[in-house]
């Protein structure tokens, strides 16, 4: 699986949107981005995912770049709720290739 | 999105011993599963991945004689920590898949005493 590279930390005031930024260089055509984000001590949860057209889903909004080189992952509305560790993956879209690598993620703070 | 259960959620157990950890998909069928652990303030890392019916592949520097992964239906996995030692306390993460999509169990807290 192709690794990623996501800044550390971001702040972001409450109500603003947060965008964060995930460089995959190396995709391959069959691998899709996905983004999930982890509470403290909570198991990782599903954001949003796509292969190369940008998706908009309740939660999230994601924007992949025509190369497919780069993603944004965008809150529209950030809530102190938001506060997180945010993970950009890119995997193969098949079970039993499909398997999940983490990076460091982008630990998200909303601030009022 | 789909549910994942894991039971128990933290569990305190002695030198030694054995402790089994389930991971349950609810809602769909999982064909794989995975299995992750965590150490404070580091990511996840995956140990191993186990499709029904069939053996676990694990990661490398991950023992198999000490992490027994059985995926014996669409619905169930199991994590068996053998012979725990206090290294071994950790967040336990399973996950599921039924196709494009993975979802994560809440996780199981190990601490071995």
């Amino acid at each position: 699986d192709a690794k990623t590279t996501q800044p550390p930390s971001m702040d972001c005031a409450e109500g603003r949107a947060a965008n964060l930024p995930c460089n995959h260089s190396t995709i391959s055509g069959n691998e899709y981005v996905y983004w999930y984000r982890q509470i403290h001590s909570q198991g990782p949860q599903y954001i949003i995912h796509g292969l190369k057209n940008n998706e908009t889903n309740e939660m999230a909004s994601l924007i992949i770049t025509e190369d497919r080189k780069s993603s944004t992952l965008i809150l529209p509305h950030a809530t102190l709720r938001d506060t997180a560790v945010y993970y950009c993956i890119v995997r193969v879209g098949n079970t039993n290739a499909g398997k999940s690598t983490f990076g460091d993620g982008t630990t998200l703070t909303v601030k009022p | 999105g789909a549910v994942v259960s894991q039971h128990p959620s933290r569990v305190i157990c002695k030198s030694g011993t054995s402790v089994k950890i389930e991971c349950r998909s609810l809602d769909f069928q999982a064909t794989t599963m995975f299995w992750y652990r965590q150490f404070p303030k580091q990511s996840l890392m995956l140990m191993a991945t186990s499709n029904e019916g069939s053996k676990a592949t694990y990661e490398q520097g991950v023992e198999k004689d000490k992490f027994l992964i059985n995926h014996a239906s669409l619905t169930l996995s199991t994590l068996t920590v053998t012979s725990a030692h206090p290294e071994d306390s950790s967040f336990y993460i399973c996950s599921a898949s039924g196709g494009i999509e993975q979802y994560f169990g809440p996780g199981t807290r190990l601490t071995v005493t």
